[in-house]
């Protein structure tokens, strides 16, 4: 079985630009969380989905959104990229969400500059 | 302004030695956790996870041990190896509501097993 794909691997962004960063679950698993990866913070929970609706969210500005596709794949924006933003973002699907293992894609790697 | 590095606790073992790994964990409400090994450009790979109305599981080579009481998990691998080196993180979650999907991840430890 295949396991989370993200794409693309990294990404060079501007100040000001936007990103959409995309995820593809394990098949047949319907909850994806995002979570962003950084030196200082850490691992930090961003929001999830399961069957393309938001259950979840963390505390991120409104710059950052995701969806849900009906096939389980998701992505996430970032409007108005900051530097601060730059960051490993990593995605993790499972079969339902709570209480159960999430299994984590190799994430997307942003750097704004 | 500038925000501070998380300094990450580091662990260094000798190849064959056991090693074992903490987790202190803030939320007394937490149900399920989980311990994550993240090596360098991978994302996190799950490794063995436990109820809170277990105290004990094991896997190969691994077992996490749970102490509610004081809100402390570890992680004791053995024989550690060289490809055991890399980041270890613990994770908490709860049962719903505000908890649905969202993973709690402690700061994380470096191990680093020399051969």
């Amino acid at each position: 079985k295949a396991g989370v794909t993200q794409t693309p691997r990294y990404l060079i962004k501007t100040r000001g630009q936007q990103v959409t960063l995309s995820c593809s679950p394990i098949s047949g698993h319907r909850s994806v969380s995002w979570y962003q990866q950084t030196p200082g913070q850490g691992l930090q929970f961003l929001f999830e989905y399961f069957s393309e609706t938001q259950r979840n969210k963390g505390n991120f500005p409104g710059r950052f959104s995701g969806r849900q596709f009906s096939n389980s794949r998701s992505e996430m924006n970032v409007s108005t990229l900051e530097l601060g933003d730059s960051a490993l973002y990593l995605c993790a699907s499972s079969f339902k969400g709570p209480l159960s293992e999430q299994y984590f894609g190799p994430g997307t790697r942003l750097t704004v500059t | 302004g500038e925000s501070v590095g998380l300094h990450l606790p580091t662990l260094s073992v000798q190849e064959g030695d056991n090693s074992i790994i903490n987790c202190a964990y803030s939320n007394s409400a937490s149900d399920y956790f989980i311990w994550y090994k993240q090596e360098s450009g991978k994302g996190p790979q799950f490794i063995i996870d436990i109820r809170s109305n277990m105290d004990k599981r094991q896997g190969q080579r691994v077992t996490v041990l749970l102490n509610k009481t004081v809100k402390h998990l570890s992680l004791q691998i053995a024989a550690t190896q060289p490809g055991d080196s890399a980041v270890y993180f613990c994770a908490e979650t709860g049962a719903g509501g505000t908890s649905y999907g969202k993973l709690t991840f402690g700061q994380g430890t470096i191990l680093t097993v020399h051969p």
